[in-house]
């Protein structure tokens, strides 16, 4: 019954590949975000969507691009693999606003760039 | 420059104490405050928020207390308990920044038994 899957959970990949990560969510929630986790930095929010294709950039989006064609899908790209891209990829999607309803994260993806 | 800090990297409590873990925040527009906690390799789930107008929310054992002039909030856990121990995330929201959630470093607590 999980409302958010992220797929894959693990993956390596070799510098200058591109890589796609997928967010699903069955919540019906309007906002979704991508997030990275880095030891020291905590959360740092890479792109986020507020709509079908209403994307916009977050704090560390070079390298990035994301694309939403439905509601429950949200998709991260790494267009060229680059071993400061390895780390663990986080999901997440709100109802509304997160300060009301918070977020809810997915369990996230752990991505190597050899 | 980060705008949410959590300057502990680690904190170590016996069960049934108190944990307190402190944030610091630069920005004046941050209007609500969440606290997150994260369990190895699971995602970051909600714990406790508050807003910006507020001085202290709780919630069972969690409280959040605000010191607005000071830009700092902290979490008290009272008592602590072994499964409490996770990675705490402390969270921030721009009232002219969307909908989107400004994280601190995050900071790790362990609760002896």
């Amino acid at each position: 019954d999980a409302g958010i899957t992220q797929s894959p959970r693990h993956k390596v990949t070799e510098t200058g590949t591109p890589v796609t990560l997928r967010c699903h969510q069955t919540e019906n929630h309007r906002y979704m975000y991508w997030y990275r986790q880095d030891p020291g930095h905590g959360l740092r929010l890479i792109h986020y969507s507020y709509g079908v294709k209403d994307t916009d950039k977050g704090e560390v989006s070079d390298g990035y691009s994301v694309s939403r064609s439905k509601t429950e899908d949200f998709l991260l790209t790494l267009e060229s693999a680059t071993s400061s891209q390895t780390s663990v990829y986080f999901c997440a999607t709100s109802l509304g606003g997160p300060a009301i309803y918070g977020y809810t994260f997915g369990s996230g993806t752990r991505l190597t760039v050899v | 420059d980060q705008q949410v800090k959590q300057n502990s990297p680690s904190l170590s409590v016996q069960e049934g104490r108190i944990s307190i873990l402190n944030c610091d925040y630069t920005n004046s527009m941050f209007d609500y405050f969440l606290w997150y906690k994260k369990y190895p390799a699971e995602g970051p789930t909600f714990l406790i928020s508050i807003s910006s107008i507020k001085d202290k929310n709780e919630d069972g054992r969690f409280t959040v207390f605000l010191n607005k002039s000071a830009k700092h909030l902290s979490l008290h856990i009272v008592p602590s308990q072994p499964g409490d121990s996770a990675v705490y995330f402390c969270a921030a929201r721009s009232n002219n920044a969307g909908n989107m959630l400004t994280f601190g470093g995050g900071t790790r607590l362990m609760v002896k038994p």
